[in-house]
């Protein structure tokens, strides 16, 4: 069974720093995704991750994918009060499964 | 253009009744996902449609929740003789084909009292 761990589950940081979000996933897989949830609505699509080595970028926002280590990190630059929201990386196993797993979220608030 | 739409967006029922939600997904979207989320799991895959079979059921809790899709368009989740446990917000989700981005509706928010 897929279990994909996220962490922090909650992150609280000031303006202007930089900080990691993690994605463990447990078993192979060639795409992972990243959302974004602001509190009482849905889901809205940041990245998708296609391959090893795959970087994505969007603003201050920047995802990794790590095939072999199964591991994808959310990066934030000189974070901005905007971001703050709860993110979720979720994983697409293969053809046959294309249900996505999910993490457990992390909630990221920035404080001015 | 149009996103994924789902109604209502919220429902109050009593225990024991049936409820149904619906799911509109963006046009010519051939696949179409169900999920819940809850506080305490998270958020969990449902359902899985492609046009109007049902590949992967997998994640159905039991067997008062059942779904259909028509016309390759439209889906219904209905759930039979609710219970307070079914309290969740239920996401619906499409794609143009399996395995590309999925798009998320604004949610049902279902309330068993």
């Amino acid at each position: 069974e897929l279990k994909v761990e996220q962490n922090p589950l909650f992150l609280s940081m000031q303006e202007g720093k930089n900080y990691t979000i993690y994605c463990n996933y447990s078993t192979t897989s060639d795409r992972l995704y990243w959302y974004r949830q602001d509190p009482g609505k849905s889901l809205e699509s940041l990245f998708v991750l296609l391959s090893n080595g795959a970087v994505k970028q969007e603003g201050r926002l920047m995802a990794s994918l790590d095939t072999k280590a199964r591991l994808s990190t959310l990066h934030i630059t000189a974070a901005v009060h905007d971001l703050s929201a709860t993110y979720f990386c979720a994983v697409d196993m293969r053809i046959g499964n294309e249900k996505l797993t999910f993490g457990t979220g992390t909630r990221l608030t920035i404080i001015p | 253009g149009a996103g994924v739409s789902q109604s209502p967006s919220n429902k109050v029922t009593e225990k024991g009744k049936d409820v149904e939600l619906r799911c509109d997904p963006i046009s010519g979207h051939t696949a179409l996902y169900w999920y819940r989320q809850s506080l305490g799991q998270g958020l969990e895959f449902l359902i899985y449609f492609q046009g109007n079979s049902a590949p992967d059921k997998s994640g159905l809790p039991s067997d008062r929740f059942s779904a259909e899709r028509t016309g390759g368009s439209v889906s219904t989740l209905t759930i039979q003789r609710t219970q307070q446990e079914d309290s969740a917000v239920y996401l619906c989700a499409s794609s143009l084909v399996a395995r590309e981005t999925q798009y998320f509706g604004p949610g049902t928010r279902l309330l068993v009292l």
